[in-house]
């Protein structure tokens, strides 16, 4: 079954410097990775999302990943940090092998920009 | 094109009774899939539905149930509430069941079980 792992509960970041949240995921077949980000009180806005082809993706806001297939990593990045950024961020995989795989979510990171 | 929606946003329910949460998908979305948010358990999925059928569950007893119409309009019940069900309540919704395809989000119903 697929699973995905965020192994930083919290990221503390100046504005203006980057920024990056781990993620790293476990699947059968092919890896389906996803980004959101969670605001107080709402739900989770999609950010970008990897399926084939450049391992760099641009999503919304600024943000990008990376995708690492060696190191089954799927990192979120972004070059300069601003502090509307603090939110929740999830991680999320679905798994290419298989029949109705549902996605599975890490536990999330809450990012933290101090002005 | 209008998001998500859930209704109610917040429920507050007593032990023992039972609820039904809403939730209207993105115009031409015939997927929906329902999640728990809680600060301990995280993100977990209840199930999904697709042309008013169940295609996937997650482990969750059988008091979490749900429905979806033609209208791919979908109702989740949760029967006998307990404690531990107050959460965050998450509907996605997506164009097809594909794996790559998107799932979006709507804003959730806060239960609060006393």
């Amino acid at each position: 079954a697929q699973s995905v792992a965020q192994p930083e509960d919290q990221v503390n970041v100046a504005e203006g410097n980057p920024l990056t949240v781990k993620c790293t995921y476990s699947v059968s077949g092919n890896p389906y990775l996803f980004w959101y980000v969670q605001y107080p009180n709402r739900g989770l806005q999609f950010l970008l999302k990897y399926i084939t082809g450049d391992n760099l993706v641009k999503g919304s806001y600024g943000f990008e990943a990376e995708f690492n297939k060696s190191q089954t990593s799927f990192h979120l990045k972004k070059p300069s940090a601003l502090v509307s950024d603090s939110a929740l961020y999830f991680c999320a995989v679905r798994d290419g092998y298989g029949n109705n795989n549902d996605m599975r979510f890490g536990a999330g990171t809450r990012l933290t920009v101090k002005p | 094109k209008a998001g998500v929606t859930q209704t109610p946003r917040y429920l507050i329910k007593t032990r023992g009774q039972q609820v039904t949460l809403s939730c209207s998908p993105i115009s031409g979305h015939r997927s929906v899939s329902w999640y728990q948010q809680t600060p301990g358990q995280g993100l977990q999925f209840l199930f999904e539905y697709f042309s008013e059928t169940q295609r996937n569950k997650g482990n969750f007893p059988g008091r979490f149930s749900g429905r979806q119409f033609s209208n791919s309009r979908s109702e989740m019940n949760v029967s006998t509430l307990e404690l531990g069900d107050s959460a965050l309540y998450l509907c996605a919704s997506r164009g097809t069941v594909v794996e790559t395809d998107t799932q979006y989000f709507g804003p959730g119903t806060r239960l609060t079980v006393l």
